[in-house]
């Protein structure tokens, strides 16, 4: 079975510049997760979508972040204008669960890690 | 709120035994999840905990305590590859999110 992809591996852009990163979920999975990962700490949800509607997505700075998932199976995340404090690892998930379901395990992508300069 | 404590860093000799502890405060509960993560790599499931006791897996052991918001990650005959950090993550109620602590950093020496 194949895994959560993510693309690109890797990106360096300078501040205030867009970037947008991509994930495929594992297939049938319902629910989708993007993070952020500051080096040095733990994955932050930043917004989590439930086929293609919005679960939570109170940490998201929406002022400059975005993020959808059109028919419910790839999702991209976007930051418009970047930052130097978004330099960070951004991981997508995926599970199973739908939310009134018991708990369920999420499997990360290989992540995408964003240097902004 | 939720707080979430792991240590910082341990290191540990191969072939030894190690434990990662991890306390948490949280609002609602609906299970405790350790992963592992290599460095510049992704997270990969350990364990999952939502009942009292001890759930063992192999080389690992993961166990919990409700009443005391305490749980354990148990790393049995350690390897070089064990090196990596420890994610402990408490997922609330409702909506399957996750919150993880810092990530404890195990260092295993020959």
């Amino acid at each position: 079975e194949a895994g959560v992809a993510q693309s690109p591996r890797y990106k360096i852009i300078e501040k205030r510049q867009s970037v947008a990163f991509w994930c495929n979920p594992i297939s049938g999975h319902a629910t989708l997760y993007w993070y952020q990962q500051i080096l040095g700490q733990g994955p932050k949800l930043l917004i989590q979508f439930q086929n293609n509607g919005v679960v939570d997505d109170s940490q998201l700075p929406k002022d400059r972040f975005s993020a959808e998932r059109l028919k419910g199976v790839d999702s991209t995340l976007k930051i418009q204008p970047a930052k130097l404090e978004d330099s960070a690892v951004y991981l997508c998930a995926s599970s199973l669960a739908a939310p009134s379901r018991g708990a369920d395990t999420q499997y990360f992508g290989p992540g995408t890690r964003l240097t902004v300069l | 709120g939720q707080n979430i404590d792991q240590p910082t860093e341990m290191t540990a000799t191969e072939g030894a035994i190690v434990q990662i502890n991890c306390t948490y405060q949280t609002s609602g509960f609906n299970g405790l999840f350790w992963y592992q993560q290599h460095a510049g790599e992704a997270p990969t499931f350990l364990s999952y905990n939502v009942l009292d006791g001890l759930e063992e897996k192999g080389r690992f052991s993961s166990f919990l305590s409700r009443s005391k918001g305490y749980s354990y990650l148990l790393l049995k005959e350690l390897q070089m590859k064990d090196s990596a950090s420890y994610l402990c993550a408490v997922m609330n109620t409702g909506f399957q999110k996750l919150v993880f602590g810092t990530g404890t950093r195990l260092l295993v020496s020959p």
